[in-house]
C-alpha cells in the first residue's frame, strides 16, 4: 500500500498526558499537512511542511501543539498536556504541489478522558 | 478566515435518485476539490477541477467549476447505498487547503 499511513488509529489518554501521532506520506510527495477534524465539521488546517521545512505553523491551536518532519519524510504531531477539548480526529495529508490534490490518511482519533 | 459554504447540510434521498450539492465562497479559487468521507476514515478525493467552467465526471459523479470561480457543484446520478457519507468541497487558500463543513448524504434503500 503506497498511500498515506497514520499511527496510531486510535488513542485514549488521560488529561494532562502527552500524545504523539505519526504520519508517513506518499513517498514522492514533498508536502505534508496536518489537519484536525471535530464532529460535524470539515478538516481544519493546523500546519504544513515542504520537505523538512515547516512553512506554516501559525494555525497550530496552541503552544501545546508541535509538529516535526526531521528528514523530510515522516512527520510527528505532538500534543503536550492534553485537554478534553483536544479530543478529535487528527488527519495527515500529502501532496506534491501547492494547488494540487491532497491525499489523506485514515486519521488518528484522540480521546482525552 | 476564508469560508467555504456548503449546501445543503444534509440530504435524505431514496436509492436511485439524483443528488446535487454545491459549495460557494466569497473569494475566487483556482482549484476546487471534492472529497467523500466515510465514518472513522480520512477524506477520499473524488474529483479535482482546475479551470473555470470545467465539467468533469468520475463514474456517476459530475462536478463543475463555476464560471465566477466562486462556486462549484457536485452531482451524483442514480444514487446507491454506498454513496452514503459526508461530501466536502475544498480549495487552496494562502498556504493551506480550506474545507467546507460538508454535506451529509443518507440514501434509503
Amino acid at each position: 500500500d503506497t498511500g498515506v499511513s497514520q499511527d496510531p488509529r486510535h488513542k485514549i489518554t488521560k488529561r494532562g498526558q502527552n500524545v504523539t501521532f505519526r504520519c508517513d506520506p506518499i513517498s514522492e510527495h514533498n508536502r505534508l499537512y496536518w489537519y484536525r477534524q471535530t464532529l460535524g465539521q470539515g478538516p481544519e488546517f493546523l500546519t504544513y511542511f515542504q520537505n523538512e521545512a515547516q512553512l506554516e505553523k501559525s494555525r497550530l491551536l496552541s503552544d501545546r501543539f508541535s509538529a516535526e518532519r526531521p528528514k523530510g519524510s515522516f512527520s510527528t504531531l505532538e500534543i503536550q498536556r492534553t485537554e478534553q477539548g483536544d479530543s478529535a480526529m487528527y488527519l495527515c495529508a500529502s501532496s506534491n504541489y501547492v494547488s494540487g490534490e491532497l491525499f489523506f490518511g485514515e486519521g488518528s482519533r484522540l480521546t482525552v478522558l | 478566515g476564508q469560508q467555504l459554504n456548503q449546501s445543503p447540510q444534509s440530504m435524505f434521498i431514496q436509492e436511485g435518485e439524483d443528488v446535487s450539492m454545491n459549495c460557494t465562497s466569497s473569494s475566487i479559487f483556482n482549484t476546487w476539490l471534492w472529497y467523500k468521507q466515510d465514518p472513522g476514515e480520512g477524506p477520499v478525493l473524488l474529483i479535482a477541477l482546475y479551470k473555470a467552467g470545467e465539467l468533469t465526471s468520475n463514474g456517476r459523479l459530475t462536478a463543475q467549476f463555476g464560471i465566477t470561480r466562486k462556486d462549484s457543484f457536485l452531482n451524483i446520478s442514480a444514487s446507491i447505498p454506498s454513496d452514503v457519507g459526508i461530501y466536502f468541497c475544498a480549495g487552496p487558500f494562502n498556504n493551506d487547503m480550506r474545507f467546507g463543513a460538508g454535506t451529509r448524504l443518507t440514501v434509503k434503500p
